[in-house]
């Protein structure tokens, strides 16, 4: 049984530009929710989807967007990127929303 | 105050002995408390769920729930130096699904 995928591995940017990541979910699960990891800290919630809908959004701006199809899987996107953005970027996919299992990331780079 | 609060550590514990890592949290209707690890450069891994007061156990790991002190823990029995990495505590408040994490405590297992 494969577990959360994500898409790319690393991606270097740069300032300005958008970019697109990707989230399959573990077999099974239904609602997708995405998070931002700074280096030394504990994930930021960036927003929920679940029945293709965006359930919950963290305290993000609007350059921030995303997608569910109905296979379940996600889409993040991120507009006019700053160089702040840097960060990891998490999917977790679980049942429901409550235990939560985290794909291995996206790291981003902006330049 | 923050909603989630783990001392950040590092934690040294001798190779063999029991680690304990502590996390409090501010809001009582918090009803679902997780504990993460987390390698360096790596996704958190979901090790412990508890939903409800008292101990639960899984192998070498026992997390342990108070609402009243709105305190959980996590025991780690037979610390092993591959155990050495971050933990991140996270709770869910009531319905909303949203994982409100801490910042991690690193844990350091000395052989």
């Amino acid at each position: 049984d494969a577990g959360v995928t994500q898409s790319p591995t690393h991606l270097i940017k740069t300032r300005g530009q958008q970019v697109t990541l990707r989230c399959s979910p573990k077999s099974g699960h239904d609602t997708v929710s995405w998070y931002q990891q700074a280096l030394g800290q504990g994930p930021q919630f960036i927003f929920q989807y679940y029945e293709e809908e965006e359930r919950q959004r963290g305290n993000f701006p609007d350059r921030f967007s995303g997608h569910q199809f109905p296979n379940y899987s996600s889409e993040l996107n991120v507009n006019a990127l700053l160089l702040g953005d840097s960060a990891l970027y998490l999917c977790a996919s679980s049942s429901q929303g409550y235990e939560q299992y985290f794909g291995p990331g996206t790291r981003l780079t902006v330049t | 105050q923050k909603e989630v609060e783990q001392n950040s550590g590092p934690l040294s514990v001798p190779e063999g002995a029991i680690a304990s890592l502590n996390c409090t949290y501010s809001d009582r209707v918090s009803q679902s408390f997780f504990w993460y690890r987390q390698y360096s450069g790596k996704s958190p891994e979901l090790i412990m769920s508890i939903y409800s007061n008292g101990d639960k156990e899984d192998g070498r790991f026992t997390a342990q729930l108070n609402k009243a002190s709105q305190y959980v823990s996590l025991l780690i029995r037979d610390s092993q130096p591959s155990d050495s990495a971050t933990y991140l505590c996270a709770v869910i408040r009531g319905s909303n699904y949203q994982l409100i994490w801490g910042a991690g405590t690193k844990l350091i297992i000395k052989p």
